[in-house]
């Protein structure tokens, strides 16, 4: 059973491009969250997704950011406009329902670098 | 809101010393307590966990106890090696019907030869 898989490792970009990051959760998780980690400041919550619905975006900022789960294929993180301050690991979990016990199985994470 | 401290780091010991990670939180209601750990370039993976009050979770020679009188979930290790070297993150369950846990800052640990 693979795990969470996620794409590209690294994603270099110029200020104003866009960055798209892909996610696959575990084969039977339906739920996926999105994280980001910064250098010393552990790990913040972005959004929380089930197939074709955002449950949870409080975590994520209002502009600029996107993100969706589609009935096929991986969940999208979408940056717009990238800024030098998007520089971080973006990391996604997923788990195989939405009871707040279930522990997470996190992806390698993405490691974006904007230029 | 919950809330979960962790002691800062690095934490820097030697091969076979013993490890303690000390982590506190702030929850409404009954959350799951976990442990995960973050090597190198990689992303974070489950430790361990306890579900309710006095449990104990153990793995791999770590173990962590649920006390809800102290509101702490310390992690202790009798004698670390070089490869125990990461980052490790204390974490809590969401509560009162949300699915978002709450994740530590994160403590480094350096374990030296």
């Amino acid at each position: 059973n693979a795990g969470v898989m996620q794409n590209p490792r690294h994603l270099v970009r110029r200020r104003g491009q866009e960055a798209r990051l892909r996610c696959s959760p575990m084969k039977g998780h339906s739920h996926v969250y999105w994280y980001r980690q910064l250098p010393e400041e552990g790990l913040k919550f972005m959004v929380y997704l089930q197939k074709e619905n955002i449950i949870d975006e409080s975590g994520m900022p209002k502009e600029r950011f996107s993100a969706e789960f589609p009935k096929e294929g991986p969940s999208i993180l979408r940056i717009q406009q990238v800024v030098r301050g998007d520089s971080a690991a973006y990391f996604c979990a997923s788990s195989p329902a939405g009871t707040s016990d279930n522990e997470q199985f996190f992806g390698p994470g993405t490691r974006l670098t904007v230029l | 809101g919950n809330s979960v401290t962790q002691m800062e780091g690095p934490v820097t010991l030697s091969e076979e010393a013993f490890l303690t990670i000390n982590c506190t939180y702030t929850a409404t209601g009954y959350p799951s307590l976990f442990w995960y750990v973050q090597y190198p370039g990689e992303g974070l993976q489950l430790l361990l966990k306890a579900t309710k009050a006095d449990d104990k979770g153990s793995n791999k020679g770590f173990e962590a106890t649920y006390r809800k009188e102290t509101t702490s979930f310390h992690l202790e290790k009798g004698s670390v090696q070089v490869s125990d070297s990461a980052v490790y993150f204390c974490a809590l369950s969401g509560t009162g019907g949300s699915y978002i846990p709450t994740f530590g800052r994160g403590t480094s640990l350096i374990v030296h030869p």
